[in-house]
């Protein structure tokens, strides 16, 4: 299973924009990438995914560079109630699991 | 609430005991997963049901038998559990296996084996 590469740990202020970088340089033609978030004392939600495009939903944005080695979820203007543990993940298109990552815990400050 | 339930929400056994974890979905989904999530260690993928029919068994030990009689409904049946069990379960749901469908995921089951 091909793997991603997240920071540990991420701060933002309130009402600003969050940038959280993934690489994932060994992505293969038919792995998506998705990024799913946790909450505290929440399981996983669905944030986005994409394949080659960049993406945009009411969540977030998603950005995924030229050659796909690596992609980034864009939260346009961060809130308290956005702090969790972001996951990107790299989905096999045929088989559709997902593995997780340690993911990125992003704080928010008021 | 993102249409899938687990109970209960916390469970403290006793290594010898024998405990059921339920997961119910309210989605129409045909795929049903339980996943493991240990402290400071990332998500386990356990056992996957696509149209009741177990399609996935990642190396998970015997002590844990699932079991899914319907596509609304996922069991965990516990026993003879150690204490490195202990995590939270986590049950998820998405239409059916493999595309790129979301996982809607419940609340966990908080398990402690003491």
């Amino acid at each position: 299973d091909a793997k991603t590469t997240q920071p540990n740990s991420m701060e933002s202020n309130e009402e600003e924009p969050v940038h959280l970088p993934c690489n994932h340089s060994t992505i293969s033609g038919t792995d998506y990438i998705h990024w799913y978030r946790q909450l505290p004392s929440q399981g996983p939600e669905y944030v986005i995914h994409g394949l080659t495009s960049n993406v945009n939903n009411r969540m977030a944005s998603l950005a995924i560079a030229e050659d796909r080695k690596s992609s980034t979820l864009i939260l346009h203007r961060a809130t308290l109630r956005d702090a969790a543990v972001y996951y990107c993940i790299l989905r096999d298109g045929n088989t559709g699991k997902l593995i997780f990552g340690q993911g990125t815990t992003l704080q928010v400050k008021p | 609430e993102t249409g899938v339930t687990q109970t209960p929400r916390h469970l403290v056994m006793g290594m010898t005991n024998k405990k059921s974890l339920k997961c119910e979905q309210h989605l129409g989904h045909n795929a049903m997963y339980w996943y493991k999530q240990s402290a400071k260690k990332p998500l386990e993928l356990m056992f996957v049901y696509n149209f009741k029919e177990q399609t996935e068994n990642n190396s998970v030990p015997s002590r844990f038998s699932p079991e899914c009689p319907n596509s609304s409904h996922l069991f965990l049946h516990l026993h003879t559990l150690q204490p490195e069990d202990s995590a939270l379960y986590l049950c998820a749901s998405s239409q059916t296996e493999g595309q790129n469908y979301e996982q809607y995921f419940g609340p966990g089951t908080r398990l402690t084996v003491t």
